[in-house]
């Protein structure tokens, strides 16, 4: 099976722009969860979606916003970007049965200038 | 909110030598996993352990939970160049379900 893929690889905006990052689970997998890493903080939860609907919720502002499509391919929206939200963005994917394993991609790297 | 304590922060290890790091978590865990990641990369799996007292292996890494289910550690034995990167503990606790809280990382070196 092929793993987690995410688009863009890399991305460059400046401050106030907004951006979307776009991650495809693995086939079958129907729970996608977006984290944040940063050197500061770390590996941050953002939020999970499972049947198209948030189910879980970190602690990040409503600048950052998610979506689930029917085939379950994520996307993740940052609104009125900041210098503070230079990140890589990580999503995992896992089948959504329980607490299964979360599977990551390779990661959106997002510089904001 | 549940802490999670990665140790150590850094690890230099001379090939063939072993080396071992630990996570402790403040509450008990639902599961505890274990990932690697190379620098600005994904996260590779590991391992997933998830019983009191459980121990699994793959090839040279063995990783343990403790039998309160609040402590963890992955040992590597003989290292070798392809054990170096940022290995990454996560926590799945019992009254967060589907968000894993990670650790800050270890950074491992294998020098020759």
């Amino acid at each position: 099976k092929a793993g987690v893929t995410q688009t863009p690889r890399y991305l460059i905006k400046t401050r106030g722009q907004q951006v979307t990052l776009s991650c495809s689970p693995i086939s079958g997998h129907r729970s996608v969860s977006w984290y944040q890493q940063t050197p500061g903080q770390g590996l941050q939860f953002l939020f999970e979606y499972f049947s198209e609907t948030q189910r879980n919720k970190g602690n990040f502002p409503g600048r950052f916003s998610g979506r689930q499509f029917s085939n379950s391919r994520s996307e993740m929206n940052v609104s009125t970007l900041e210098l503070g939200d230079s990140a890589l963005y990580l999503c995992a994917s896992n089948t959504g049965q329980g607490r299964g394993t979360q599977y990551f991609g390779p990661g959106t790297r997002l510089t904001v200038l | 909110s549940q802490e999670l304590e990665q140790s150590p922060q850094s690890l230099i290890v001379q090939e063939g030598k072993n080396l071992t790091i630990n996570c402790t978590s403040s509450k008990t865990l639902y599961g505890l996993y274990w990932y690697k990641q190379k620098y600005g990369e994904g996260l590779i799996f590991l391992m997933m352990l998830q019983k009191g007292g459980e121990e699994k292996s793959h090839e040279k890494i063995t990783a343990k939970l403790d039998e309160k289910k609040q402590q963890s550690s992955l040992h590597i034995t003989a290292s070798q160049p392809s054990h170096a990167g940022i290995y990454l503990c996560g926590a799945d606790a019992t009254d967060s379900w589907g968000k894993l809280q990670f650790g800050a990382g270890t950074q491992v070196v294998v020098t020759p």
